[in-house]
Order: structure tokens, then sequence, then C-alpha cells
């Protein structure tokens, strides 16, 4: 099963109109965190934003806020007055730590976001 | 400096060959991984280094061997490759934490092609 789902696959969005981009999540573990991450063309991978599964607040960074809805296992990335430079792949990824210590991200299969002048 | 840096930044090689790609970080972060990452394809976990000591092998195939000589730099070691494993390798790095937090930081990746 999956642990991160992208529902969308591709999506167009006018230039300055917010979009929202979709994001649900599977684990039993109590404690996990959840990024946001952009991928242009050149294939960097540029982290926007993180929630964890305590914050008892939506995570803001400028631009970005994550909507984060627990009981849904939900965790959705928003962008307002998107920018033609916000055309590029974006990743929702998630990090458990049953035990502590270092962990690698898992990521969904992304969503090529497509802003259009 | 909140950079990781990867070289080389394309790399083609034959199936024979053997041939390393380099990260470093100087961000004092104690965590570093390398992920694999095919074309239209989110990126997936190889490894993870935490303290300078292999802590996650993704059951990774014996022709990839990963070394990190300390705790700024990271090596992957490639031998007898097969065109399949032509991918992007991004190496990132974090500090390690004992919950879900710390962002990882990635460099600009490697794009491998195996001929």
């Amino acid at each position: 099963a999956q642990k991160i789902t992208q529902t969308q696959p591709g999506m167009f969005v006018q230039e300055k109109e917010a979009v929202t981009l979709d994001c649900t999540y599977d684990t039993s573990d109590p404690s996990y965190g959840l990024f946001w991450y952009k991928q242009p063309s050149s294939g960097e991978m540029i982290f926007l934003i993180y929630q964890g599964s305590y914050d008892q607040q939506n995570a803001t960074e400028g631009r970005y806020s994550l909507n984060f809805q627990k009981a849904r296992k939900s965790a959705n990335l928003v962008i307002s007055a998107s920018q033609l430079g916000d055309s590029a792949m974006y990743f929702c990824a998630m990090r458990e730590v049953p035990g502590g210590g270092a962990d690698g991200l898992t990521f969904g299969k992304g969503t090529h976001l497509i802003i259009q002048p | 400096d909140t950079e990781v840096t990867q070289t080389p930044k394309h790399l083609v090689m034959g199936m024979t060959n053997k041939k390393s790609l380099k990260c470093e970080q100087h961000m004092g972060h104690r965590a570093m991984y390398w992920y694999k990452q095919k074309a239209k394809k989110p990126p997936e976990l190889m490894f993870v280094y935490s303290y300078e000591k292999l802590s996650i092998n993704e059951s990774v195939p014996s022709r990839f061997s990963p070394e990190c000589p300390n705790s700024s730099l990271l090596n992957l070691h490639l031998h007898a490759l097969q065109p399949e494993d032509s991918a992007l390798y991004l190496c990132a790095s974090s500090r390690p934490t004992s919950g879900g937090e710390g962002e990882q930081f990635f460099g600009p990746g490697t794009r491998l092609t195996v001929l």
C-alpha cells in the first residue's frame, strides 16, 4: 500500500490564482513529519514546508501553507498568488521515526504544476 | 552555508567501468542520504548514514557501494552497473532527530547514464 498518495498527476493554474495540491498519507507511527518539496526541470529538490505530527497549528512559509488534517491523514499544500516560477513538480513526503535517529523520506508520485500567464 | 554539492553533474559510464559520485555538505549535519530517481518517478531511498555509520540500506545491489569518510563527505562507488541503473542520483543531508522533524537538504544531483 502506498504511504503517500498524490491524486493529481498534473494541474494547470492561471497566474496569480491560489492552488491546492493534495496529499494523503498512511502511517501507524504517532511521531512523523510531513514535507513538501519542489523539483524544477533542473532536477534539484527544494524544501518548501514542514509539518510535524504533534504540531497544533498549520505550518506557513511565505506563500506556502500546509493544510494539516490529522484525523483525515491529509497534508495539502496551498500556494497563494501563484507565479510563473512556481511551475515544477511538487512532491509530498513523509518521515517516520519509530526508533528515533536518522531516517529517509518516502515520497508520493508527485504533481506536475504548470502556471499559465 | 546551506548547500549540498555533488560532483560530477553528469556521468556516462560503461558496464565494466568503476566510477564514484561525491557529495559534500558543510552545515554540520550528521545524517546523509543517497536517493535514486528514475525519469518521471519520485526519489527512492538507497542508503542512510548517521554519524558516519551506515544505518539503512534499502536492499540496494552490491554494485552500489556507499562510503562516508567523514561527517561532511559521502561517496557512492559504482561498479559493473546495468543500463537500468541510469537515473538521477540525489544526495541529501539533515540533522538526526528523535522525531519526524529535520528537513533534508538536497544537492543538485548527478545524472548517470550507463551504456
